[in-house]
């Protein structure tokens, strides 16, 4: 079974540039998730998708940050302008609920490794 | 706000003996938790979970104990091999669905 799948691996810019992030879910995964992960933190929810609609967006900084799921399947995150403060590891998860989340186990993708200089 | 806290930034331990990791929550809503193991340059992976109607868990190697009282979980490695040298997430989750929400992590090595 292939697992979530993510690009680029890496990515750096300059502040003020705009970068987007691409994902693809485990096949049959309702649910995806982005998590931004700085240096030395867990993991922390930016939105979460059910299907093509959002369930949860409240902790995503939404005068830079966007994402879309349009068809349901794979998804994109967006940010522009990047601040210094973005450079972190981006997380895409999924998993199969299509109702409530969290009773299921969340796949996650190697993630993409974001530098703002 | 940190409402999963893991205290212990790392923790070294010989081959063979118990790891045992912590985690504490402040959410008395949480009543799902899963702990995650991560490799460099890796996605998190799933480990172990236990709902809040068990107080004790086992996969193998791998036990997770629950305190609800003391809102406290701790993962059990026992014994502990160079491979599980790794960082250890904790996620805990409530009634209402929401996104699991993750600890700082704990970076486990194991010295053979």
């Amino acid at each position: 079974e292939a697992g979530v799948a993510q690009s680029p691996r890496y990515k750096i810019i300059e502040k003020r540039q705009s970068v987007a992030f691409w994902c693809n879910p485990i096949s049959g995964h309702a649910t995806l998730y982005w998590y931004q992960q700085i240096l030395g933190q867990g993991p922390k929810l930016l939105i979460q998708f059910q299907n093509n609609g959002v369930v949860d967006d409240s902790q995503l900084p939404k005068d830079r940050f966007s994402a879309e799921r349009l068809k349901g399947v794979d998804s994109t995150l967006k940010i522009q302008p990047a601040k210094l403060e973005d450079s972190a590891v981006y997380l895409c998860a999924s998993s199969f609920s299509r109702g409530p989340s969290g009773r299921e186990k969340l796949f996650f993708g190697s993630g993409t490794q974001l530098s703002v200089l | 706000d940190q409402q999963v806290k893991q205290n212990s930034p790392s923790l070294s331990v010989q081959e063979g003996r118990i790891s045992i990791l912590n985690c504490d929550y402040t959410n008395s809503m949480f009543d799902y938790f899963l702990w995650y193991k991560k490799y460099p340059a890796e996605g998190p992976t799933f480990l172990i979970s236990i709902s809040s109607i068990k107080d004790k868990n086992e996969d193998g190697r791998f036990t997770v104990f629950l305190n609800k009282s003391a809102k406290h979980l701790s993962l059990h490695i026992v014994p502990s091999q160079p491979g599980d040298s790794a960082v250890y997430f904790c996620a805990a989750s409530n009634q209402a669905g929401t996104a699991l929400i993750f600890g700082k992590g704990t970076t486990l090595s194991v010295s053979s």
